[in-house]
């Protein structure tokens, strides 16, 4: 069955870095490209943008260029979502999710999130 | 880019129905038929609901619809059940191989 893992918990000071992975099973893991989005506490979901599994390509959302930075390692079907420069803000749940298409929204499986809290 | 405008909360009894509006602009909702529409239980990962506006992925029940009219689209929950109680979410396609979210809708079953 199709399953997306990722990462436990993390606890960062503030402008520390931290990487959360996402690996997926029960698929070929480049035929579907990676999203992610956060939540933070008691808000909405934000898109932060999405990475093609075949080439690497990332795309970010606006206001996320330069501290995020998305990448792969196909050989373990797993994708990755480092931030630098830990702000108190980015204390979120980070999803990621695979995508058949980033136009139609068919984002059919989700992995179950990585709370990250920066605190110091 | 401004999320998706929903409204904050809707309610309906067992049974009734209930529609969530997403408004967004000509960039958005209004520019592309790429509508979608997620459920989130709480401490649990948004569901899948709908996408493409009105299509439903396998498993999700026909109680749920999409549709859209010019820039607002909509999620109808027909035959409300107490596990509908959710926070609901609508994306759009926004251009530019990007996504937009709405601000969420918290459904109470009353």
């Amino acid at each position: 069955q199709v399953q997306l893992v990722q990462s436990g918990s993390e606890l960062k000071m503030p402008g520390a870095s931290v990487k959360v992975s996402c690996k997926a099973s029960g698929y070929t893991f480049n035929y579907f490209a990676i999203i992610w989005v956060r939540q933070a506490p008691g808000q909405g979901l934000e898109w932060l943008g999405w990475i093609h599994t075949n080439t690497g390509n990332p795309t970010y959302a606006q206001g996320f260029t330069g501290r995020f930075l998305f990448s792969l390692d196909t050989s373990v079907s797993t994708a990755y979502l480092h931030i630098r420069s830990l702000k108190s803000e980015d204390t979120a749940v980070y999803y990621c999710a695979r995508a058949s298409s980033i136009l139609t929204g068919n984002f059919d499986y989700w992995g179950q999130g990585t709370l990250v809290t920066v605190s110091s | 880019q401004s999320a998706l405008t929903q409204p904050p909360s809707a309610s309906g009894s067992p049974g009734q129905s209930v529609t969530i509006s997403c408004t967004g602009t000509r960039s958005d909702v209004g520019g592309y038929n790429y509508v979608s529409w997620f459920q989130q239980h709480p401490g649990t990962a948004p569901k899948l609901l709908i996408f493409e506006v009105n299509k439903r992925p396998s498993g999700v029940p026909d109680r749920f619809s999409g549709s859209k009219s010019g820039n607002t689209a909509s999620l109808t929950v027909s035959g409300l059940q107490a596990e509908d109680e959710a926070d609901y979410y609508c994306s759009s396609y926004a251009g530019s191989n990007n996504v937009i979210f709405g601000g969420g809708t918290k459904l109470t079953v009353l």
